[in-house]
C-alpha cells in the first residue's frame, strides 16, 4: 500500500485567483495521477505525472490551467490557476508502483471557489 | 474503448442481510477489474481487483467479488451488511498499454444499510 497526503485539506479561494495542491508520498511511485471528483460523483482524471517528464492531460484539461510539476518520485503539485466557481471540486491525488495495478488515493483537497 | 457500468444509483439493504453492488464492463483484452469504496469527506480506499485466476475474489471488509466473463460482470457481495458498510463504490477497470494504463471508473453506486 502507500499512505498519501494532500494539503490544503479544503479551502476557500476567490476567482481569478491560484491554488497550488501538494501530494506527498510516503515511498516512491512510478505513476501519480490527479483527479477531480464533484461531491457524490465519479472521478474524472486530469492528467497522468510520471517524474522527470512533462504531465500527460487529458481532454478538456489543459496544462495553462492545471499545470503540474513532478519533482521526485515521491512528491507532485497541481495547480488550479484563474479559478472560477466552476472549479469547485474535489482534487485528489493518485498513485500506483506498477502498470495497471492497485491505485491508491488521498484523502482529497476540497475546494470551494466564490 | 474500455467502459464500465453501475447500473445502479442506490442500493438499500437491511443490516444483517447479504448486499450486491453490481457492475459490467466492456474491454478489448484482459480485464484488470477493482472495487473502490469511498467514505464520506474520504479518499478512495482499494477492496479488491481481479487480474487472473480464481473468479471469485476476496477483499477487505469481508468483501468478495465474482468475475463472470460471460456476463461481463464483477459483482461486489457481502453476505452480511453492516451499517459501516454505507458508503459509495466504484467499480474500475484498467486500461492496458494502448490506452495508456488508465484507470477507468464507473459512476458509483451509494450504498445504504438500515439498522
Amino acid at each position: 500500500s502507500a499512505v498519501i497526503s494532500q494539503k490544503p485539506s479544503r479551502d476557500i479561494c476567490q476567482r481569478g485567483t491560484s491554488l497550488t495542491i501538494q501530494c506527498q508520498v510516503d515511498s516512491q511511485v512510478t505513476m501519480m495521477f490527479w483527479y477531480r471528483q464533484q461531491p457524490g460523483q465519479s472521478l474524472t482524471l486530469i492528467a497522468t505525472a510520471n517524474q522527470g517528464s512533462e504531465a500527460t492531460y487529458e481532454s478538456g484539461f489543459v496544462i495553462d490551467k492545471f499545470p503540474i510539476s513532478r519533482p521526485n518520485l515521491t512528491f507532485s503539485t497541481l495547480t488550479v490557476s484563474n479559478m472560477s466557481p466552476e472549479d469547485s471540486s474535489i482534487y485528489l491525488c493518485s498513485v500506483e508502483r506498477g502498470a495497471r495495478e492497485t491505485q491508491y488515493f488521498g484523502p482529497g483537497t476540497r475546494l470551494l471557489v466564490l | 474503448a474500455q467502459s464500465v457500468a453501475q447500473p445502479e444509483d442506490q442500493v438499500n439493504v437491511a443490516e444483517g442481510n447479504p448486499l450486491t453492488v453490481k457492475c459490467t464492463y466492456s474491454v478489448s483484452g484482459n480485464p484488470y477489474l477493482f472495487w473502490y469504496v469511498q467514505y464520506p469527506n474520504r479518499g478512495l480506499q482499494f477492496l479488491l481487483k481481479y487480474i487472473t485466476g480464481d473468479n471469485l475474489v476476496k477483499g477487505s471488509y469481508g468483501f468478495e467479488a465474482e468475475f463472470n466473463k460471460s456476463q461481463t460482470s464483477f459483482h461486489l457481495k457481502k453476505p452480511s451488511a453492516l451499517v459501516s458498510d454505507s458508503a459509495l463504490y466504484f467499480c474500475a477497470v484498467r486500461d492496458g498499454p494502448t490506452g495508456g494504463f488508465k484507470t477507468i471508473f464507473g459512476a458509483g453506486t451509494r450504498l445504504f444499510v438500515k439498522a
